[in-house]
Order: structure tokens, then sequence, then C-alpha cells
């Protein structure tokens, strides 16, 4: 079993829907969850980050934490073709190790 | 600006050869990693740094060997003992919160 695991796409979504990504995580003892958006040929910048159970808004994007399922969403809302990437999930456990997921591709049809 | 400055963007690797990718930053991070990307696929943690002096092997460290002398430099050598080492290789650095700012990354191929 991978550690972190995402869909790897493509999610096509229509611009102005929602798009879900989802991510599980096999460590218990995660304690820090990321999501990262990376452009073809660039390198991930960050998009949001979550150390507690639920939800964070910020802006058009709210992420979603269940420990005890374990596993973490990004949802975005008003989708838009700038919006099209590759969206990473990200957990850090022990002494700073991060590890990735191998990233969900995300197409917004206009 | 502060931010994470890697070099060169693309370099070429010869058979046989060693070759060094620089990673420096000036934001003051304590952590610093390297990690591997392959087209497609996610990314794969080569090396980290948590501190002056000291580093840990992440998951795919053979071929690989780095150095941590300043806290502002975390170089990475790609040994001839790597024998795929064509991949967009990126460093990043970060606090404790554990978000990581990332280099424009290094384009490696072989000759």
């Amino acid at each position: 079993q991978k550690e972190v695991e995402q869909n790897s796409g493509p999610l096509s979504v229509p611009e102005g829907a929602i798009a879900s990504l989802n991510c599980t995580y096999s460590d218990r003892g995660s304690q820090s969850f990321f999501w990262y958006r990376q452009y073809s040929g660039k390198s991930p910048e960050l998009i949001m980050f979550i150390y507690s159970n639920g939800d964070k808004e910020d802006g058009r994007f709210t992420a979603q934490l269940n420990k005890a399922s374990q596993y973490v969403s990004l949802l975005i809302r008003d989708s838009q073709p700038s919006d099209s990437a590759t969206y990473l999930c990200a957990v850090t456990g022990g002494y700073q190790k991060v590890t990735f997921g191998t990233g969900t591709k995300l197409q917004v049809i206009p | 600006d502060g931010g994470i400055t890697q070099s060169p963007k693309y370099l070429f690797r010869k058979e046989g050869q060693n070759v060094t990718l620089s990673c420096e930053q000036n934001l003051n991070h304590d952590a610093m990693y390297w990690y591997r990307q392959d087209p497609g696929q996610g990314l794969r943690l080569i090396y980290y740094s948590q501190i002056v002096n000291d580093f840990q092997k992440g998951d795919i460290a053979e071929g690989y060997s780095v150095s941590r002398e300043k806290k502002e430099s975390f170089p990475l050598t790609v040994t001839s003992a790597q024998k795929n080492p064509t991949a967009f290789y990126l460093c990043a650095s970060s606090i404790r919160t554990g978000v990581q700012y990332f280099g424009a990354g290094t384009r490696l191929s072989v000759l």
C-alpha cells in the first residue's frame, strides 16, 4: 500500500463547476496535510495546508480533513480553466519527512 | 527577493560523470529537501536535512550524495552510480510548519 494515494485522473469538470480531489494516507501518526498545485513543467506551489479535523476555507478552495478515515480532500468552487493542473497531496509525519502522492490531473473544460 | 534558487536550469551528464546541482535559499529555513520527479509521476524524496551538518536519506538515495555545510546551501551530487538520472530535480525548504517552498527545478538529461 502506498503511503499517500491519489487518483491520477484526469478529472474533467466544466468551467464553473466544483472540482473534488481526494487523497488517502496510511500513517495514522501523520500530523500535517498539504495541497500543492503544479503546472506542467513548473515546480509545485502551495494551495492550502490543514492540521485539524474539519474544513478550512480560503477563497474558492476548501480543504477537508478526516483523521479517523485517513483522508484529506480539496474542493475547488467555480472552477476556471486556469485551475487546470496537477494537484499534489502531501503528508508530514515525524522528523518533518514529507511524503507526496502521485498527483491528480485536473482539466477544467471551458 | 527571498526564495530558493536552483542552478543550472538544464544539465547534461555524460556516462560515468558526476554532476552537482546547486540549491541556495535566503528564507532562513532550517530544513531543506531534494526530490526527483519523473514524467507523469509524483515527487520522490532523495535526501533531506533539518540542520546544518546533518542529513537523512529519503526513499531513493542510492546513487546520490548531499552536503549541508551552510544553512543556505544544500547541493546534490548525482554520481555515476545512478544509472537512470534523467529527471526533473526539485529542491525545497521549509520551516517547522512543514510548508515547503520550491525552487524552479533542474532538468537533468544523459548525453
